[in-house]
C-alpha cells in the first residue's frame, strides 16, 4: 500500500495567514492527490482533486500543487471557516490511502 | 442533487455483525462507484472497499474476509456487511461517491457513528 505522510498534524495560525500543508506518497502517484477539508461536525468535503483542480463551489484562496511524491496545499489568506482538519489522498493505485491529517487551529 | 446518506445501528455486540446502508440520490449506482471509509474516534480516514458501477467489488485488504459490500440498484443502495466486529470497529462510517474521471470521492454521506460495545 501507499503510505501517505501529512504534514505537519497541527498548525496554528492566524485570520489572513497564508499557510501550506505537504503530503509526501512512498512512491509517485502520477498526480493522482486530492484534499479534503473536515469540519468539526464530521462533514467531508472534497477542495482539490488531481492535484491542482478545484472543487466547483471551493473559494479560489484554496490551491493545490505538487508532482511524483510531494504535494502541496496552499490557503492564502485564513478565513474563519478555513479552521477545520486537512487530510491528502491518494488514488493512483488500490487501496486508495489518507494522510494522517491537519489540524488548522486558531492562533 | 446529489445525496448519500447512511443509516445503521448506534451499538453493536463485540463479535456481531455490522450492517449499514448507503441511500443515495441524484445519481446512479450503474454509473458512479460508492466507496465506503470510516473514521475511528479521534483518528484520520481508512479506506473500506468499493461497489463499482458495473456491480463489482474491491475490499481492503486490511479487512480480510470480514468484509462484504452488496447493492440493490432499484432502490439505489449499496449496503456494507462485517462480521467478528471488535471494539477497535468503533467508528463513524462514511460512503463516498467517486468521481469517473479523476479518482476522488466527490461527494460524502454525513456518516454514521457505530459503537462497539463489549
Amino acid at each position: 500500500d501507499i503510505q501517505m505522510t501529512q504534514t505537519p498534524s497541527s498548525m496554528p495560525a492566524s485570520l489572513g495567514e497564508r499557510v501550506t500543508i505537504s503530503c509526501r506518497a512512498s512512491q509517485g502517484i502520477s498526480n493522482y492527490l486530492n484534499w479534503y477539508q473536515q469540519k468539526p461536525d464530521g462533514t467531508i468535503k472534497p477542495l482539490i482533486y488531481y492535484t491542482s483542480n478545484l472543487q466547483s463551489g471551493v473559494p479560489s484562496r484554496f490551491s493545490g500543487s505538487g508532482s511524483g511524491t510531494d504535494y502541496s496545499l496552499t490557503i492564502s489568506s485564513l478565513e474563519p471557516e478555513d479552521f477545520a482538519m486537512y487530510y491528502c489522498q491518494q488514488y493512483d493505485s488500490s487501496p486508495p490511502t489518507f494522510g494522517a491529517g491537519t489540524k488548522l487551529e486558531l492562533k | 442533487q446529489v445525496q448519500l446518506k447512511e443509516t445503521g445501528p448506534d451499538l453493536v455486540q463485540l463479535t456481531q455483525t455490522l450492517s449499514i446502508t448507503c441511500t443515495v440520490s441524484g445519481f446512479s449506482l450503474t454509473t458512479y462507484n460508492v466507496h465506503w471509509v470510516r473514521q475511528p474516534p479521534g483518528k484520520g480516514l481508512e479506506w473500506m472497499g468499493a461497489m463499482w458501477n458495473g456491480g463489482g467489488t474491491d475490499y481492503n485488504s486490511a479487512f480480510k474476509s470480514r468484509l462484504s459490500i452488496s447493492r440493490d440498484t432499484s432502490k439505489s443502495q449499496v449496503f456494507l456487511k462485517m462480521n467478528s466486529l471488535q471494539t477497535d470497529d468503533t467508528a463513524k462510517y462514511f460512503c463516498a461517491r467517486r468521481d469517473g474521471s479523476y479518482w476522488y470521492f466527490d461527494f460524502w454521506g454525513p456518516g454514521t457513528m457505530v459503537t462497539v460495545s463489549s
